[in-house]
Formats: C-alpha cells, structure tokens, sequence
C-alpha cells in the first residue's frame, strides 16, 4: 500500500542537463499533479492530468514537459535544466479534482 | 485575481494555548477548500475538505471552518507533536479551467 511514490529522491544536474522524474500511485486515480514548492511559497502547479493519455499546464509549466502514458504514472521532464529550477518537487493523486490529493514525499533537485 | 493567503507565517505557542490559523481566498467557481499538514522533509498530509459556507469538520485537537471569504484552522491544547507547516489550499473551476491554489503556509511552534 505504497500511495504515491517519487523517484528519485534527490538529484544534482548541471545547467543544460536533462532528467525525468517519475510518479507513480496506486490507487487508481484520476487526477495527477506536478507541484514546485519553493522557500516562502506556496506550492505552484506545474502540470496535471486528468486521465490517462492527458496534460495540461498549470500556474508555472514553462521549461516541463510531462506525459501519462498509463494511469498509474505520470512523468515530468526537464529538457534543458537551469538553475532557477532548483527546488522540491512534488507529485499528488487525487481520485477527481474535487477530492483530497494524496502527496508524494518530494524530489530535491539542486542544478549547478 | 485567483489567490491564497495563510497568516500568520510563523506561530509560537506554549502547549495548552490555544489559537487560530487564517486562510484567506479569492477563486471562482470554488470546488472546495483543503488543510494539509507538511513535515519536514515530507509530502502534505490531508487534514479537512470544507465544500460550503458555514461547514465545519473536527478531528482531534483541530476544527476546520468556512466562510464565503475565509477558513480558519482552530487547535485547541496543542501539544508538541501539533508542530508543522499547515497548508491551505483551493480548488476552483472557472473560465480558465481547473485551478488548484495553494498558500504559503503557517509554521506552527509548539513548546512543551
């Protein structure tokens, strides 16, 4: 009974590097959500979807690219990273977008 | 303008003192309103879900309450273990499409 699972943990890049995070849940929800949170802000919506094969831009979607090619996993890339993507990133499931959202426990990114 | 504010930022309290924590929103077409806890290093855990004006919800130490313009997150005898970030959180459907907003969050101190 894992809920939402974030790899990987932690990870350092150099500024033009590219990278996937990967989100997965498991309990069969509809809605999926890419979430920054940076030091004195509130969490900021990156991407969602609210199914598979859909996405959609959120509050701050330039230089992400995501996709869901299968219900339970929803990925975000960073085609070319700079450092002002620096932060924690979330993952969140929620079974409609009425509902609570269940959080991943984050990826730190630090890019160089 | 589609917005969340939480204060106080920070709140220190002695273990027994009961206070109050403030969200204020502005979002159209409001789905619900969402208190989370965060831990260090953690996700968001979910707390409440208030849909309507003049809601509450109860667990424990802590009472949720809404109104048209704002929720307060009422801890009555906090103990140490209450210390966290609490987040408030919106859910509107408007003209431009789903939304989900965040507030920065109020730090809560509890000292034994």
């Amino acid at each position: 009974n894992a809920g939402v699972t974030q790899t990987p943990k932690f990870r350092v890049l150099k500024t033009g590097q590219s990278m996937t995070l990967l989100c997965a849940q498991d309990m069969n929800h509809e809605y999926m959500y890419w979430y920054r949170q940076d030091p004195g802000m509130g969490l900021r919506l990156i991407h969602y979807s609210v199914g598979e094969g859909t996405t959609a831009k959120g509050e701050v979607p330039d230089g992400y690219n995501v996709s869901r090619l299968k219900k339970q996993n929803f990925l975000l890339g960073l085609e070319s990273a700079a450092p002002s993507q620096t932060s924690v990133y979330f993952c969140a499931s929620s079974y409609w977008g009425d509902q609570p959202q269940h959080f991943g426990d984050g990826t730190r990114l630090s890019i160089l | 303008e589609d917005q969340v504010t939480q204060s106080p930022e920070a709140l220190r309290l002695q273990e027994g003192e009961s206070s109050s924590l403030n969200c204020s929103y502005t979002v159209s077409g409001l789905r619900g309103l969402f208190w989370y806890r965060q831990d260090p290093g953690k996700g968001p855990e979910f707390l409440f879900t208030l849909y309507s004006a003049g809601e509450e919800k109860e667990k424990e130490r802590l009472k949720a309450t809404l109104t048209k313009k704002e929720s307060f997150l009422h801890i009555t005898a906090p103990k140490p273990e209450d210390s966290a970030t609490y987040l408030c959180a919106v859910h509107g459907l408007g003209g431009g499409g789903f939304k989900t907003i965040f507030g920065a969050g109020t730090r809560l101190f509890v000292k034994a």
